[in-house]
């Protein structure tokens, strides 16, 4: 079968830095996504990873490692509105867009 | 308007009752998603289309019945759902069903009782 990890949930402090990890094992490898998405709203798109290593995006940092079947999105300098759930989302070899169950990220003061 | 819309925002409906969901995108894209989100699990795909065409029905109970009239429309026609059916239903678009990232609405939130 086809599936994405990710820890349900993670507890980080404001103006620090968290790592939200995601494994997957799919059928193919076509991308991989992350999204946020605060309680009672819709996913917002965040970043896309197709080749290996990080990209950079202002506080946002996405790193792939194809042969690992492994990502992770980091989030700095973290502020209280960055609590929400993030997905992990991977296209396969048929362009379906398989999704993990998301982390719940709380900032405390 | 931008974006993806979704209408309407909350839904409460009987077993034998038939409501409709509706979705437009302001975007000028192509393919278009039903997804159905439960407390705690994945997101599951459940209908795609592609230049109005449908090419995914993940295994969707018949109760659920998709209707794409063009590439800026979708609906989500139900009847005779279960409790159990109760969730968030969003509606996504995108570019094309291959490489671009997806455009969430703010969903529908479903409670059958």
């Amino acid at each position: 079968g086809q599936n994405i990890d990710q820890p349900t949930e993670m507890t980080a402090t404001e103006g620090a830095i968290v790592q939200i990890n995601c494994t997957y094992q799919t059928s193919g490898f076509n991308g991989l996504f992350w999204y946020q998405q605060h309680a009672g709203e819709a996913p917002t798109f965040l970043s896309y990873n197709v080749l290996d290593g990080l990209e950079e995006k202002g506080r946002f940092s996405s790193f792939l490692s194809r042969s690992k079947g492994y990502s992770y999105l980091l989030l700095k300098e973290l502020q209280m509105k960055d609590s929400a759930s993030y997905l992990c989302a991977v296209t396969n070899s048929n362009y379906q867009l398989i999704w993990g169950a998301g982390t719940k990220l709380i900032i405390k003061p | 308007e931008t974006g993806v819309t979704q209408t309407p925002r909350h839904l409460v409906m009987g077993m034998t009752n038939k409501k409709s969901l509706k979705c437009e995108q302001h975007l000028g894209h192509n393919a278009m998603y039903w997804y159905k989100q439960s407390a705690k699990k994945p997101l599951e795909l459940m209908f795609v289309y592609n230049f109005k065409e449908q090419t995914e029905n993940n295994s969707v109970p018949s109760r659920f019945s998709p209707e794409c009239p063009n590439s800026s429309h979708l609906f989500l026609h139900l009847h005779t759902l279960q409790p159990e059916d109760s969730a968030l239903y969003l509606c996504a678009s995108r570019r094309g069903v291959e490489f671009s990232e997806q455009y969430f609405g703010p969903g529908t939130r479903l409670t059958v009782t």
